[in-house]
């Protein structure tokens, strides 16, 4: 399967800090994305990435994919209170496949 | 534009006992999936439907769970009979193309209790 794991699992930082997790995979990918999951808006899409690419932003959100290590991260630059969420990578082509997530807690 | 509706948000129901969840996908959107989530996990895929056809239903358990796509458009999933392991969180998708290739727009959910 091309299961991406994210990691760490749990992340806690205070309000204004980055946060960084990262998401390894195992097989070749065409394409992976974020979502991030709170109790407010459900499962909702953040950013895509394709193999060709290297980096991407998005607001206050910056992915990388580095295709030749299996892995990409996601950086959230400034954080704020909203960002408390799950952050799930996925990756497939024919069907997208979820990794467990990393839980994100913003502190006041 | 609307977003993708589930109903019921909640349901409690005792095992061995049936339970019905229902879709309604984003207007114009040929692809559906239902997502199964357990707590504290990633949400897996069950069923995927391109237009009224099943592109992939590896992953669903075929003894008790079943679903159908009316019309290319709204879906319905089925348990019958429940067991204790199918809490969770039943999440419905839906987008414009099939598959990995673009962004899958979610349903709030039905959260599913088995006693």
């Amino acid at each position: 399967s091309q299961q991406g794991e994210e990691d760490p699992q749990a992340l806690s930082i205070q309000e204004g800090e980055n946060a960084t997790m990262n998401c390894s995979y195992k097989t070749s990918i065409n394409n992976l994305q974020w979502y991030r999951q709170n109790s407010g808006r459900g499962l909702v899409h953040l950013i895509l990435i394709r193999s060709n690419e290297r980096e991407k932003h998005s607001g206050r959100l910056r992915v990388t994919l580095d295709t030749s290590k299996k892995s990409s991260s996601l950086l959230i630059t400034a954080s704020r209170a909203a960002d408390t969420a799950s952050y799930f990578c996925a990756t497939g082509d024919d069907k997208i496949i979820f990794g467990k997530g990393t839980r994100l807690h913003i502190l006041p | 534009e609307a977003g993708v509706a589930q109903s019921p948000r909640y349901k409690i129901i005792e095992k061995r006992q049936s339970v019905a969840f229902w879709c309604n996908p984003i207007s114009g959107h040929a692809t559906l999936y239902w997502y199964q989530q357990i707590l504290g996990q990633g949400p897996k895929l069950l069923i995927q439907f391109q237009n009224n056809g099943v592109v992939d239903d590896s992953q669903l358990p075929k003894d008790r769970f079943s679903a159908e796509r009316l019309k290319g458009v709204d879906s319905t999933l089925k348990i019958q009979p429940a067991k204790l392991e199918d809490s969770a969180v039943y999440l419905c998708a839906s987008s414009p193309s099939g598959g990995g290739i673009g962004e899958q727009f979610f349903g709030p959910g039905t959260r599913l209790t088995v006693l």
